[in-house]
Order: structure tokens, then sequence, then C-alpha cells
């Protein structure tokens, strides 16, 4: 049950996009479409943002998108803005567990 | 609307217990998977543990098996994670989580505000 694998963190001036990769194995990214991507800002729950890999929730802007190519997914956010800075968390299914990823600051610079 | 209000966290010393329960409503409880996530202070987010919606189904990281028991009353719309010789490093903020599908699938649309549970001496 090991973490899967994100940068640290990313940057990016408004306006611009940035991606966030997502690395696992083929016992969970790579073997399920099960990949979700969570927001959190300080001192809140976290929010989803794409599931299923690349499904957009109700209300999620589509600047918001998701993919996968084998064992490491990704999230891209195009035209940032400022209420984007958070922190970003992969996840995925495993079959017998669920695993996240170790998360990612987003700053907007 | 969905809400989530968990309970029950608090300070506890090293190999004692404690019981987190989350009330659930504005959906029909026992058609959906629900899990529990905890977030170290300062940390990242940590799957605990998953149960089906029926109940049948229990799921659990290696971290904790063995010590946490998580539950479901389906009548009282209520998750439950009994948590048993705990430890300083289960020291967190436990989210309960509710999943997009009846089976544990990892996908979470709604989290409750979390409890926190400070094991300590």
């Amino acid at each position: 049950q090991s973490a899967l694998t994100q940068p640290r963190s990313v940057s990016g001036s408004p306006g611009q996009s940035v991606t966030i990769s997502c690395t696992g194995t083929s016992s969970d990214v790579g073997g399920y479409n099960y990949v979700s991507w969570y927001q959190q800002h300080p001192g809140k729950a976290p929010k989803l943002m794409i599931y299923d890999v690349s499904k957009r929730p109700s209300g999620v802007p589509d600047r918001f998108s998701g993919s996968k190519s084998g064992n490491t997914a990704s999230l891209t956010i195009s035209g940032l803005q400022a209420e984007d800075e958070a922190d970003y968390y992969c996840c995925s299914y495993a079959g017998s567990y669920v695993v996240f990823g170790g998360g990612t600051k987003l700053t907007v610079l | 609307e969905v809400q989530l209000l968990e309970s029950g966290g608090g300070l506890v010393q090293p190999g004692g217990s404690l019981r987190l329960s989350c009330a659930a409503s504005g959906f029909t409880f026992s058609s959906y998977a629900m899990s529990w996530v905890r977030q170290a202070p300062g940390k990242g987010l940590e799957w605990v543990s998953a149960i089906s919606g029926s109940g049948a189904s229990t799921y659990y990281a290696d971290s904790v098996k063995g010590r946490f028991t998580i539950s479901r009353d389906n009548s009282k719309n209520t998750l439950y994670l009994q948590m048993n010789s705990l430890r300083a490093e289960d020291t967190a903020i436990y989210y309960c989580a509710k999943d997009v599908y009846s089976g544990a699938a990892a996908v979470f649309d709604y989290w409750g505000q979390g409890t926190l549970v400070t094991v300590s001496s």
C-alpha cells in the first residue's frame, strides 16, 4: 500500500496552464479507471474535482481536466486563477484498498 | 443537501480506545459506500477504511488493520470507526467521506468537516 507519487509543488501565473502528475503501479492507477483528484484549501475538507480519471462533478469548472496513460494520471488546470491555489491530491482504487498521493501544493504566482 | 457530521474525537492516551461516529443526511445512506480518511497535522491525506453500502464488505489500510473496525447502522444513517490500541501516529483529523458508488470505489463526493483525534500521554 505505497502512496502514489506526486510532485511536491507546482506553480504558474494567472491564465497559464499547469499539469500535476500522479504515478502509481499496475495494481492501482494502471489497473483501474477509478482515479480521482481532490482540491484542499487550508483548514478545509477536500473537494472532489475529477473522478473516474476524467469526469468532472457538477459545479467544477471545465478548466479542470484529467487523463491517464499507463500507471500515470494527470490533472491539468488551464486558465489559472488565484483561487486555484491549494493542495491537490490524487487517489486511486486498488482492489482491496485505496491509496492517495502525497499531495501537490499549487502556487499561483 | 448532503451533510456528514463527525463526532467522538478527543485526547486519548497511547493504547487507549475511541469510537468515532459520522451522522449522514440528505441522501439514501444505505445505497453508498462510506470511508474514513485521516490527515495528520501538516501532512497529506491517508485512507483508513471503507465499508460497502450494505455493510457486508469492509476494507482497511495496513496501518490500522487489526486495531480499527469500521461499521455502519443503516437504520440510524450513521457510520462508525472503533479505534483500539491507539498510537501517537494515529493523531490526525479524521474525515468521513461518501463514495459515489455503492461499492467502495474511492470516489468521495462529499466529506464531513472532520474530527480531531490526539493520541498523547
